[in-house]
């Protein structure tokens, strides 16, 4: 059984890094690619970007100069950075599994953790 | 970037009756050299991630009921649930995987009248 469980700071001040881990079980990160979704309170989702097996890295553009997402395979997890938050980047962060390598639709999902930009 | 657009925001359907959800893309989805639609649905419960249902437009993924259906091709897709159960309540939601930056619609909110 597949399992992702995200961990950060819940809170973060402004103008300062968002720096999230997402530790999988049940599954080696070397097998898939990797994605990290964002949802702000009451609104919808946002795909930020994914990391490939062989670490490759996409990140939506809208984000793309803020984030950097990472892999450490000797723990079997991935990160997220994203720097210089505002407000607007509060939301709860999911960590997923791509189903089918480099195509990016979701099939294990982390339950999500909300992290709160304020001061 | 393709913008999908759900249609309605919101439904409210009777037990055992059809629910119909609508997405729109603002560009094909359909990637010619596999003859396949790039289009996802996902169901996502108060307090909980987003669960797949649906890849390829209209392959249910294991486990999900088979009450639950995807159809369309190119830019206009649908979700329907042919059957209302009272734990289909949920929000849903389309994505498109065929380009770069993956996108979803806004979600549909779907309750029971």
């Amino acid at each position: 059984q597949v399992q992702l469980q995200e961990s950060g700071p819940g809170l973060v001040k402004p103008s300062e890094p968002l720096s999230l881990i997402c530790t999988v079980s049940g599954d080696s990160i070397g097998s898939y690619y990797w994605s990290w979704i964002r949802q702000p309170p009451g609104k919808g989702l946002e795909w930020i970007g994914y990391i490939s097996n062989s670490e490759i890295t996409s990140y939506n553009p809208s984000l793309k100069s803020r984030v950097t997402i990472s892999a450490d395979t000797s723990k079997n997890q991935f990160s997220l950075k994203v720097t210089s938050v505002t407000a607007a980047d509060t939301a709860v962060y999911y960590c997923a599994r791509d189903k089918i390598g480099s195509i990016p639709f979701f099939d294990y999902w982390g339950q999500g953790t909300l992290v709160t930009v304020s001061s | 970037d393709i913008v999908m657009t759900q249609s309605p925001d919101s439904l409210a359907v009777s037990l055992g009756e059809r629910a119909t959800i609508n997405c729109k893309s603002s560009q094909s989805v359909l990637y010619s050299s596999t003859n396949k639609n790039y289009l996802a649905w996902y169901q996502q419960k108060p307090g909980q991630p987003p669960k797949l249902l649906i890849y390829w437009a209209s392959t249910r993924e294991s486990g999900v009921p088979d009450r639950l259906s995807g159809s369309g091709s190119g830019t206009d897709f649908t979700l329907t649930i042919s059957s209302l159960q009272a734990e289909d309540v949920a929000v849903y939601y389309c994505q498109q995987y065929y380009s770069t930056p993956y996108s979803f619609g806004q979600g549909t909110k779907l309750e029971i009248k």
